[in-house]
């Protein structure tokens, strides 16, 4: 499976836009690259996920270079809400399904 | 979207009894599940995969006799701690996925806090 690097913390001030990376240096031709995040004390929560085009829904933009190598997740406007711990993830297969193994993630705090 | 939803969100039960956590997919159906346990300050860690139909797929190092998990319908899963103890403690997250095989995301419940005293 390809292994992710996140940093473990990022700041972001509040209204700006936050950038945040990941390193997949292995991810093989047909494997996606998703996004979730977990506020504290909750479950999981999914942000977008994409191939090698760029993707852009109501929560996020993911923007994945051409040699699929690295990505970056955007939230345009942070919130004091998207306050949470991001985790960059490419599934493993597992016969029918796909298993998600989470790293350590990035936290990230919006500061007011 | 998908929605999958946990039952208890909190629990907390005496050193020798047995827990029951459920786990429904609302507004879909899902031959698969996973169940997950996160520790404080730790990431989540996968535990097993529910199989609708069959039996669950346990991760190396977790305990299929004390973690009993049945799926026995396409919107129901369920995980039953038997004999907890403290160290059973810990934060337990289910998720599924509407698809099977393609790239649909999976999505979570809002776990369930389990505290064995």
């Amino acid at each position: 499976d390809a292994k992710t690097t996140q940093p473990p913390s990022m700041d972001c001030a509040e209204g700006r836009a936050a950038n945040l990376p990941c390193n997949h240096s292995t991810i093989s031709g047909n494997e996606y690259v998703y996004w979730y995040r977990q506020i504290h004390s909750q479950g999981p929560q999914y942000i977008i996920h994409g191939l090698k085009n760029n993707e852009t829904n109501e929560m996020a933009s993911l923007i994945i270079t051409e040699d699929r190598k690295s990505s970056t997740l955007i939230l345009p406007h942070a919130t004091l809400r998207d306050t949470a711990v991001y985790y960059c993830i490419v599934p493993v297969s597992s016969g029918s399904a796909r298993q998600l193994t989470f790293g350590s993630g990035t936290q990230l705090t919006v500061l007011p | 979207g998908a929605v999958v939803s946990q039952h208890p969100s909190r629990v907390i039960c005496k050193s020798g009894t047995s827990v029951k956590i459920e786990c429904r997919s609302l507004d879909f159906q899902a031959t698969t599940m996973f169940w997950y346990r996160q520790f404080p300050k730790q990431s989540l860690m996968l535990m097993a995969t529910s199989n609708e139909g069959s039996k669950a797929t346990y991760e190396q190092g977790v305990e299929k006799d004390k973690f009993l998990i049945n799926h026995a319908s396409l919107t129901l899963s369920t995980l039953t701690v038997t004999s907890a103890h403290p160290e059973d403690s810990s934060f337990y997250i289910c998720s599924a996925s509407p698809g099977r095989g393609d790239n649909s995301p999976l999505h979570f419940g809002n776990g369930t806090r389990l505290t064995v005293t």
